[in-house]
């Protein structure tokens, strides 16, 4: 079974300019997480999608938007990029919110990681 | 507020030694989850053990094991017999209420030959 696969692996950008990265998770997977690491602010939540409806949503502005495609599919949009979005932005999916209680893991793609000029 | 602590920063071990690598955690939803992850230099995050709030035995996954101190709120990681390939940094992390997971901000491990 294929794992969690986001692209692109890495990205350049300039200030002002608006970014699309995309994930899609294990098949059979319908709930998508988005997590932003920084080696300052360490791994901070973003927004979670199930069912194409966003679920929960971190303390981010709303530049940081992100969808879920019918195929489970999930992409973050960031617009506006500021030198601060410099980050490594993780996918995770798990088969759905609240299924296995609260000791289903998330399983973790390899990240983009976007730099910002 | 922080809700996952993990106060040291970077820990060294020597190969084939047991290391403990620290987490303390602030909830007071009695129903909770705890992970641990680890991160090699690749940037995937690697599941390594679940413990869950009514869990009465402390979790073990082959070298892995999970010190779960439920009136205290912590949840330290045991490896023990650490290889080389240990090197890495490990994420503490809990899941609350209908919150997604929340991350501390990891432990560098180095392991020494």
């Amino acid at each position: 079974k294929a794992g969690v696969t986001q692209t692109p692996r890495y990205l350049i950008k300039t200030r002002g300019q608006q970014v699309t990265l995309s994930c899609s998770p294990i098949s059979g997977h319908r709930s998508v997480s988005w997590y932003q690491q920084t080696p300052g602010q360490g791994l901070q939540f973003l927004f979670e999608y199930f069912s194409e409806t966003q679920r929960n949503k971190g303390n981010f502005p709303g530049r940081f938007s992100g969808r879920q495609f019918s195929n489970s599919r999930s992409e973050m949009n960031v617009s506006t990029l500021e030198l601060g979005d410099s980050a490594l932005y993780l996918c995770a999916s798990k088969t759905s919110p609240g299924t296995g209680g609260r000791g289903e893991k998330l399983f973790f793609g390899s990240g983009t990681q976007l730099s910002v000029l | 507020a922080q809700k996952i602590t993990q106060t040291q920063p970077g820990m060294f071990v020597q190969e084939k030694e047991a290391v403990t690598l620290d987490c303390t955690y602030d909830t007071s939803d009695p129903s909770y989850g705890l992970f641990w992850y680890k991160q090699p230099s690749s940037g995937e995050m690697i599941f390594l053990i679940y413990q869950g709030s009514y869990d009465q035995q402390n979790a073990t996954e082959g070298r892995y094991s999970l010190n779960f101190q439920k009136a205290r709120k912590s949840a330290n990681l045991v490896i023990s017999a650490s290889q080389l390939g240990d090197s890495a940094m490990y994420f503490c992390a809990m899941r609350e209420g209908v919150w997604d997971m929340r991350f501390g901000a990891g432990t560098r491990l180095t392991v020494k030959p």
